[in-house]
């Protein structure tokens, strides 16, 4: 069956520090792959996508990930973490039936 | 276009009681999800169609629950009788198709929270 894992319930860094979110995944064929963002109160945000192509994706806010096959991973980056990227983020995967499976959710704290 | 839409924002109701959440999905969008987020179990899929056709409704944890997709741009989730344990927020999401496709990102509405007391 086709999944998707965060090993990280939450991760805590400081303002200015890079960050790191990660994501592995399960699923037969090409994996569709996708970071989202929730703030409190608020629906999900798309961030970014890995379709094809470069392995390195750029989203909004300077947020990126690194698609990996061989560990079968795509780990969500920001160089510069800010005060204002708290929330919690999820990892998804569309598999060939369609369907969109999120991860359980990682909750980043970036501390002043 | 408005996003995707859902209604109500806020409900609270009785157990027992008969409760419809409703979404409007963006225009020219395939495919729409439902899903439901509560602390313990994280973000459910309950249930996906396709051109307004139910795909996979594996997700739906009961009988009570139930989903149909009348048009392209109407979607009704009801639970029916709602008990307590069904309090959560439920999110609606729609998209193109996934596979062949760029453009392929849910959108989500900003979700209902339900409070059955």
């Amino acid at each position: 069956a086709q999944s998707v894992a965060q090993p990280e319930d939450q991760v805590n860094v400081a303002e200015g520090n890079p960050l790191t979110v990660k994501c592995t995944y399960s699923v037969s064929g090409n994996p569709y792959l996708f970071w989202y963002v929730q703030y409190p109160n608020r629906g999900l945000q798309f961030l970014l996508k890995y379709i094809t192509g470069d392995n390195l994706v750029k989203g909004s806010y300077g947020f990126e990930a690194e698609f990996n096959k061989s560990q079968t991973s795509f780990h969500l980056k920001k160089p510069s973490a800010l005060v204002s990227d708290s929330a919690l983020y999820f990892c998804a995967v569309r598999d060939p039936t369609d369907k969109l499976i999120f991860g359980t959710g990682t909750r980043l704290q970036v501390f002043p | 276009d408005a996003g995707v839409i859902q209604s109500p924002r806020h409900e609270v109701t009785e157990m027992g009681q008969e409760v419809t959440l409703r979404c409007k999905p963006i225009s020219g969008h395939d495919y729409l999800f439902w899903y439901r987020q509560t602390m313990m179990r994280g973000l459910e899929l309950l249930i996906y169609f396709n051109n307004n056709v139910p795909i996979d409704d594996s997700g739906m944890p009961e009988d009570r629950f139930s989903a149909k997709m009348p048009n392209a741009s109407f979607s009704t989730l009801k639970i029916q009788p709602s008990e307590p344990r069904d309090s959560a927020v439920y999110f609606c999401a729609s998209s193109f198709p996934g596979q062949g496709f760029m453009n392929t990102e849910a959108f989500f509405g900003q979700g209902t929270r339900l409070t059955v007391v």
